[in-house]
């Protein structure tokens, strides 16, 4: 669990501002995800990374960015955060398909957008 | 994409009873299934995986079986305790590439 950490762990903020989340990991996963949690969907793929300055989308990408500009950074991104973004935000690392499967989350992010 | 459905949503045991979770997935290329606990306020914390190659794996209390031809897998916990009581989430995946998840079911076991 001490390996993966995310940075703020809870934040309001207000509609339309910029929001970034930090997941920080010391696992030197190649593989990073964003999941956004929600009441009656689980958990559902923002974004993911498979290695620096590499990423793709997941099936709820819209109004999400990401980046990764070292191995252990993955940064998310709200450019203009709307109340639908008011969510539980998880990261997760996974040593690389093919390899480990396993995917292994941080502590998470309770953001509020009022 | 995939899609994976999870029921019960919500399931109360008697502490020493066994609670079964059961998951289907659409997609046959679909090939390992984790299965997640979520304690309140907390990290989704792998308890137990499953490959394709294989139909059933046990770990203490927890076991997984998988039927590929039906499409669908299980998670069993025998002997439960209070501490068992959490969201448990199954998800599939294909060569551990993008997960997908079902809604989760919420387990209480009552002492």
């Amino acid at each position: 669990d001490a390996g993966i950490t995310q940075s703020p762990r809870h934040k309001v903020t207000e509609t339309g501002t910029p929001v970034t989340l930090r997941c920080h990991q010391t696992e030197n996963h190649r593989y990073m995800y964003w999941y956004r949690q929600d009441p009656g969907h689980g958990l559902r793929l923002i974004h993911y990374s498979y290695g620096v300055k590499d990423t793709d989308k997941g099936e709820v990408s819209d109004g999400y960015s990401v980046s990764r500009s070292k191995t252990e950074d993955f940064l998310l991104t709200l450019e203009s955060a709307t109340s639908s973004q008011t969510s539980v935000y998880f990261c997760a690392t996974q040593d690389g398909p093919g390899q480990r499967y396993e995917q292994y989350f941080g502590p998470g992010t309770r953001l509020t957008v009022t | 994409g995939e899609n994976v459905e999870q029921h019960p949503s919500t399931l109360s045991v008697q502490e020493g009873d066994s609670a079964v979770i059961k998951c289907t997935y659409s997609d046959s290329a679909s090939n390992y299934f984790p299965w997640y606990k979520q304690e309140l306020g907390k990290r989704p914390q792998l308890i137990i995986d499953i490959r394709s190659n294989v139909g059933e794996k046990k770990d203490q209390r927890i076991a997984v079986t998988l039927n590929k031809t039906a499409k669908h897998f299980s998670l069993h916990i025998t002997e439960t305790q209070p501490e068992d009581s959490a969201v448990y989430f199954c998800a599939a995946s294909i060569l551990g590439n993008q997960f997908y998840f079902g809604t989760g079911t919420s387990l209480t076991v009552i002492p």
